[in-house]
């Protein structure tokens, strides 16, 4: 099944303690990125890959990282949280990003920082 | 850079209205249009596209028309359904390198 999965699915944690939500896809897409949603300001990018080794900032970028050593996979660093990034975290992928290819999205990892 | 308007919500019809929600955007090039759509606890999953300009998208009886010169696509169904509560987000890829949407409009339909 063509999916896109993301681990945890939920975590609370501490100000300060390095966490990484992992994202993995089945479809041998090219294009992932990092989306969180809060309420009232619907979704923004967080970062997004064009390929392996290809990585960029997307409208909210401070306090996260990402890597994309391998064409499934793109997780989301935060190397020293703080309540302000507690929100829904979402990854997408699609084959490419012009043009009208659809994105597939996880299903969602619900974040809270104490 | 790109940017989408949507109507704000939420928005609370009766089962059997007319639903619009209204979607306006700014982009460079030719973009693409979409309506992604979010039932609670999930995922965004593609509702519906259009390509190009005229082009209008359709699935599960929602439509949506890509008109340039008014630079809109306005989501319409003639008849909701309390199982089309959720949250509809729409977004353009007029730029390269993302994909925008606007901040999504919450619809409740009541039996």
């Amino acid at each position: 099944e063509a999916q896109v999965t993301q681990n945890p699915r939920y975590l609370i944690t501490v100000t300060g303690k390095k966490l990484t939500v992992t994202c993995s896809q089945n479809m041998n897409h090219e294009y992932m990125s990092w989306y969180r949603q809060d309420p009232g300001l619907g979704l923004r990018q967080i970062y997004y890959s064009m390929n392996v080794e290809v990585t960029d900032k997307g409208d909210v970028p401070e306090g996260y990282k990402v890597s994309r050593k391998e064409k499934r996979n793109f997780p989301l660093i935060l190397e020293s949280p703080s309540p302000n990034q507690t929100s829904l975290y979402f990854c997408a992928s699609s084959l490419q990003l012009t043009g009208s290819y659809e994105q597939y999205f996880g299903p969602g990892t619900r974040l809270t920082v104490t | 850079g790109d940017s989408v308007t949507q109507m704000e919500g939420p928005v609370t019809l009766s089962e059997e209205a007319f639903l619009t929600i209204n979607c306006t955007y700014t982009a460079t090039g030719y973009p693409s249009l979409f309506w992604y759509v979010q039932y609670p606890g999930e995922g965004l999953q593609l509702l519906l596209k259009a390509t190009k300009a005229d082009d209008k998208g359709s699935n599960k009886g929602f439509e949506a028309t890509y008109r340039k010169e008014t630079t809109s696509f306005h989501l319409e169904k003639g008849s909701v359904q309390v199982s089309d509560s959720a949250v509809y987000f729409c977004g353009t890829s007029g730029s390269a390198r993302q994909l925008t949407f606007g901040s999504g409009t919450q619809l409740t339909v009541l039996p």
